[in-house]
């Protein structure tokens, strides 16, 4: 069965401090590991794609990795606008576009 | 990638009315989803709604409760129906668009925050 799994549930930083967010996953056949971030009360907000092991996508003070067991979140040097819940959903070859998401993880930045 | 909205963003009902949920989007779009997020949880996948056809619904989600409507390729509609405290969620409309060949992106709304006393 497909699974996602992500660690930890709330993480608090003080600006300026970078950080990992993990999320675990059990596949078969991965077509694509999703990251969004939500605001309270709103949608998520698209941030990245991944295929395939060894990729990496950037943006900003984001960058997301994928191995074949597990995607990470790196914050670089966070500032307080990025306080959100990250989530990470994937789409495996059988789940017919039907995404499997995780719990999320709740990122307060302090000032 | 399309910008999506929903009316209403948010609604406080009584149990045992219904309440309909807009989508749309400003460009055609084969799928749309409907997804529920409860407090503190993450996304659940409601049912998948193409236009010309029924609603496809995941388990545990029956159409008698939240029944769909998809008249064209830019709208859609989703009624929560005899509420219950327990419907009290954000729900959420997305929608696919390829990248490149590769496995389509899932873009969400801005959701409706419903409340249901």
């Amino acid at each position: 069965e497909d699974q996602v799994t992500q660690s930890p549930e709330a993480l608090r930083l003080q600006e300026g401090e970078s950080s990992s967010l993990n999320c675990s996953y059990t596949v078969s056949g991965l077509r694509g590991l999703f990251w969004y971030r939500q605001d309270p009360g709103k949608g998520p907000e698209f941030l990245f794609t991944l295929y395939s092991a060894g990729e990496e996508k950037e943006k900003e003070r984001l960058k997301a990795t994928l191995t074949k067991k597990e995607s990470f979140l790196h914050i670089t040097a966070p500032k307080p606008e990025d306080s959100a819940t990250y989530l990470c959903a994937l789409r495996g070859a059988g789940n017919n576009r039907k995404l499997i998401w995780g719990l999320g993880t709740s990122l307060a930045v302090n000032p | 990638s399309a910008v999506i909205s929903q009316k209403p963003s948010r609604d406080i009902c009584q149990r045992g009315t219904s309440l309909t949920i807009q989508c749309q989007v400003d460009s055609q779009v084969t799928m749309m989803f409907w997804y529920r997020q409860q407090p503190g949880q993450s996304l659940t996948l409601i049912a998948t709604a193409n236009q010309g056809s029924e609603a496809t619904y995941e388990s545990g989600f029956v159409i008698d409760k939240f029944p769909i409507s998809r008249p064209n390729l830019t709208f859609s509609t989703l009624t929560v129906s005899n509420m219950s405290p327990e419907d009290s969620s954000i729900y959420l409309c997305s929608i696919t668009q390829g990248s490149l060949g590769h496995t389509d992106t899932q873009y969400f709304g801005p959701g409706t925050r419903l409340t249901v006393l």
